[in-house]
């Protein structure tokens, strides 16, 4: 079946550094990919949504500049979280559609990355 | 914008019980798929199972069936046969097709215990 794998898993960084994400279709093509955020014991919030090839779209409230995405090839997208402060600790979660596979179909998860700043 | 409910934060039944898990949504939209996700301890996302709007039948996976009443916009999921298994976080999501942009929105999301 379609995997994303979602690296790292776990990162801490300090607090005005910069970490990036990477999520990456294994065994297909992910026109587009979705990243989500995760508080504990709350549901995911979508960040963006990713096209290949062109810019991320952000959700109401989400900072751009904070949070940037690229999604430069059909299998790799990053998450760039830029200048971390200790309220960027977080679960972020990647989605990747699979292009090949319209409707109700081809939404696979990343295992998900576990944020702290420190 | 859609919106979606699931009013039962926490739930718990014995094993081999059967269990529902509720969930309502709001949008004007004719055409979109209902989805009810399962996030276990690990955090990974699995689909349990999904229901196109245009599909009267209900679908089922295995131990896992829902009831979809799309006049109500009621998306309920029922486990049946429980097993320790599933214990986990439940979220039922909606899709509206748009090329492009097929996000999913999310319920709050159940928390389940299967209690031995």
């Amino acid at each position: 079946g379609a995997v994303v794998s979602q690296h790292p898993s776990r990162v801490i960084c300090k607090s005005g550094t910069s970490v990036k994400i990477e999520c990456r279709s294994l065994d297909f093509q992910a026109t587009t990919m979705f990243w989500y955020r995760q508080f504990p014991k709350q549901s995911l919030m979508l960040m963006a949504t990713s096209n290949e090839g062109s810019k991320a779209t952000y959700e109401q409230g989400v900072e751009k500049d904070k949070f940037l995405i690229n999604h430069a090839s059909l299998t790799l997208s990053t998450l760039t979280v830029t200048s971390a402060h200790p309220e960027d600790s977080s679960f972020y979660i990647c989605s990747a559609r699979d292009a090949a596979r319209l409707g109700a179909y081809g939404y696979t998860f990343g295992s998900g990355t576990r944020l702290t700043v420190v | 914008a859609q919106t979606v409910t699931q009013s039962q934060p926490e739930m718990s039944v014995q094993e081999a019980e059967t269990v529902t898990l509720s969930c309502t949504y709001d949008t004007s939209e004719n055409n979109y798929y209902l989805f009810w996700y399962k996030q276990p301890p690990s955090r990974q996302m699995i689909l349990v199972i999904r229901q196109e709007a245009y599909k009267q039948q209900n679908a089922t996976e295995n131990r896992f069936s829902v009831n979809f009443q799309k006049a109500a916009k009621s998306f309920s999921l029922k486990i049946s046969d429980s097993q320790l298994g599933d214990t986990a976080m439940y979220f039922c999501a909606f899709m509206k097709p748009t090329f492009g942009n097929e996000k999913l929105t999310f319920g709050t999301g159940t928390r389940l215990t299967i209690i031995p």
